[in-house]
């Protein structure tokens, strides 16, 4: 299958401070990529979908100045978490797809996130 | 919308143990698409399977197997002779298409813990 590198891992980071999360297809090109949110023993929650050249589509309850997504190749989207607070300490997980093809969703390993 | 349920936070069994994961879903589309992921405790998601709403034949991978039953919105999954190695969040998703450029409605999950 495709493979999508997620990448940091892991992040602590200070309250106030802004984290870059990227999100990379390394074997194909990912027209559409998702960002999905997950909270401790919880779902995921689909936070944004992100095309490449063009504006990320914003879940309802998502704040897109607070999570700001940018994907302006065919390989990597990022999103960084701007003025982090400790509520927003998360686990992030991508998907990327290079279109409506009859295929799984190849998602990347995830970042966990911890605001301290 | 689209709402996937698993009533079943956590089950735990003695190793060898069958065990079942339940899930039920909803959508008003005539066309969908189910999936199984597992979710180890390092956070990756891994791909189990995936079912079109048109094909209800049960599905069998090695100690895997998967039950689709239309008439109840079910796609339930059960794990033959459980081993510790199976231990992990299991999540049922639905998407419109099942293709990769689709975004996952997931459930909540069901935490299985396999005990020796």
């Amino acid at each position: 299958g495709a493979v999508v590198s997620q990448h940091p891992s892991w992040v602590i980071c200070k309250s106030g401070t802004s984290v870059k999360i990227e999100c990379r297809s390394l074997d194909f090109q990912a027209t559409t990529m998702f960002w999905y949110r997950q909270f401790p023993k919880q779902s995921l929650m689909l936070m944004a979908t992100s095309n490449e050249g063009s504006k990320a589509t914003y879940e309802q309850g998502v704040e897109k100045d607070k999570f700001l997504i940018n994907h302006a190749s065919l390989t990597l989207s990022t999103l960084t978490v701007t003025s982090a607070h400790p509520e927003d300490s998360s686990f992030y997980i991508c998907s990327a797809s290079w279109g409506l093809t009859d295929t799984e969703a190849f998602f990347g390993q995830g970042t966990r996130l911890t605001v301290v | 919308a689209q709402k996937v349920t698993q009533a079943q936070t956590e089950i735990s069994v003695v190793e060898k143990e069958d065990v079942t994961l339940d899930c039920v879903y909803e959508t008003r589309d005539t066309t969908y698409y189910l999936f199984w992921y597992k979710q180890p405790p390092s956070g990756e998601l891994v791909f189990l399977i995936r079912r079109n709403s048109f094909d209800e034949q049960n599905e069998i991978s090695g100690r895997y197997s998967w039950n689709f039953q239309k008439s109840t919105s079910s796609f339930n999954f059960t794990i033959t002779a459980s081993q510790v190695v199976d231990s992990a969040v299991y999540f049922c998703a639905l998407s419109e298409t099942g293709s990769s450029g689709d975004k996952l409605t997931f459930g909540t999950g069901t935490r299985l813990a396999v005990r020796p």
